[in-house]
């Protein structure tokens, strides 16, 4: 069975300072994976995925995520963070033979302060 | 990206009574959708997957006769929450996607606040 891995309940960084959420996973054969982000009282939004090709993925308001397939990760980057980005962010992976049925980790909320 | 909405987006219902929540994707055939339920500053639980013109396949705990989906058309989905009680109270959450080549992601609506009084 697949799973995913958010080791961190929450990450506090610096307006300006580069942002790293990190996830990994555990699955057989290829992996789809995905970020979505979280705002208050609200769904999720998709940011980014990757299911082939360059391990570096670009998504969403500056963020990318760079597949890792040797240390199973995907974790969340992005250059210079904004107080904006303050927000639950949860990575997915695709359940094999489940369709478009996802399997989410438990969430890492971001704080971004000034 | 693809649009998904949600009605209403909160419900105020005394307990015993029952619930409708509809899901509809905007702007591509969905033929898949996804309920979701979310406990405060939790992760997301997988309640059950509807196929369009099939019946709702539930997660293990999940009482279907107490969620009753249906998945009528490629466009709308709707979550009845019947004889709801306060435990009932949650922020339900439903995305959609297609069977497009390539179109692996879910797109998610804005949600639902439950509270049962």
């Amino acid at each position: 069975a697949q799973s995913v891995a958010q080791p961190e309940d929450q990450v506090n960084v610096a307006e300006g300072n580069p942002l790293t959420v990190k996830c990994t996973y555990s699955v057989s054969g290829n992996p789809y994976l995905f970020w979505y982000v979280q705002y208050p009282n609200r769904g999720l939004q998709f940011l980014l995925k990757y299911i082939t090709g360059d391990n570096l993925v670009k998504g969403s308001y500056g963020f990318e995520a760079e597949f890792n397939k040797s240390q199973t990760s995907f974790h969340l980057k992005k250059p210079s963070a904004l107080v904006s980005d303050s927000a639950l962010y949860f990575c997915a992976v695709r359940v094999t033979g489940g369709g478009n049925k996802l399997t989410f980790g438990t969430g890492t909320q971001l704080k971004v302060e000034l | 990206g693809a649009v998904v909405s949600q009605h209403p987006s909160r419900v105020i219902c005394k307990s015993g009574t029952s619930v409708k929540i509809e899901c509809r994707s905007l702007d591509f055939q969905a033929t898949t959708m996804f309920w979701y339920r979310q406990f405060p500053k939790k992760s997301l639980m997988l309640m059950a997957t509807s196929n369009e013109g099939s019946k709702a396949t539930y997660e293990q705990g999940v009482e279907k006769d107490k969620f009753l989906i249906n998945h009528a058309s490629l466009t709308l989905s709707t979550l009845t929450v019947t004889s709801a009680h306060p435990e009932d109270s949650s922020f339900y959450i439903c995305s959609a996607s297609s069977d497009l080549p390539g179109a692996y992601e879910q797109y998610f609506g804005p949600g639902t606040r439950l509270t049962v009084t």
